[in-house]
């Protein structure tokens, strides 16, 4: 199986502030990657998929780059409601996995 | 606008069998294959398995083999997954979601409410 390792595990920033999570596979994936935010109680939300391709909807400072093992999810500039929990999530071959997920939290 | 409705929280004890619906609607139901993906409290998101509604054809995670079936119903929209011998540790927030493109399963777009299934010992 391909183990998905994230980082951090937990982050504190600010409003406005540039936030940077990666995500590391443990084998190549070329870009079947995707990014998902979940708030509290609530169903996860796809973000980004193809590693760097936003979903309809997501706004526009959310970005993702990488490819092969290494990727990142991006907030150009946080607002309030960017505060959640990111999961990285690998679609190369079955099993698909997730990363254990980063709690991006208000300073 | 697509929906994904699931049936309501269970609580099951150690050893029974568990079953749980998603009703697709607003899309054509055979297009689009869906997965099976829990939350454990406070944890992580876990793929379970994946189906295909148009043949039935099913990919299951192998820590989940021989206790997990997708089955679904093309004359009511609808995908169950069962999953048998129940443990403490199935304890979880079980999510239906759609593969993001017509035949295309890879990541997934359109989530059920998620239904808590409560093993108790």
């Amino acid at each position: 199986d391909i183990q998905l390792t994230q980082s951090p595990f937990s982050v504190s920033a600010s409003v406005g502030d540039r936030v940077t999570i990666t995500c590391r596979a443990s084998q190549r994936i070329d870009s079947y990657l995707a990014w998902y935010q979940q708030k509290p109680g609530k169903v996860p939300k796809l973000l980004i998929y193809a590693a760097s391709s936003l979903q309809s909807g997501v706004p526009s400072r959310f970005s993702g780059s990488g490819s092969g093992t290494d990727f990142t999810l991006t907030i150009s500039s946080l607002q309030p409601e960017d505060f959640a929990t990111y999961y990285c999530q690998q679609a190369n071959s079955f099993p698909y996995t997730f990363g254990q997920g980063t709690k991006l939290e208000i300073k | 606008q697509v929906q994904l409705v699931q049936s309501g929280a269970e609580v099951k004890n150690s050893g029974a069998s568990m079953r749980v619906s998603c009703k697709a609607s607003g899309y054509i139901f055979t297009s689009y294959y869906l997965h099976w993906v829990r939350q454990a409290p406070g944890q992580g998101l876990e793929w379970m398995g994946i189906i295909n509604p148009s043949g039935g054809s099913t990919s299951y995670e192998q820590k989940f083999q021989g206790r997990l079936t997708m089955t679904r119903d093309t004359s009511t929209s609808t995908v169950y997954m069962e999953l048998s011998s129940l443990r403490s540790e199935d304890t979880a927030v079980y999510y239906c979601a759609r593969g993001w493109r017509s035949s295309s399963p890879e990541y997934f777009d359109y989530w059920g409410q998620g239904t808590l299934v409560t093993i108790s010992s």
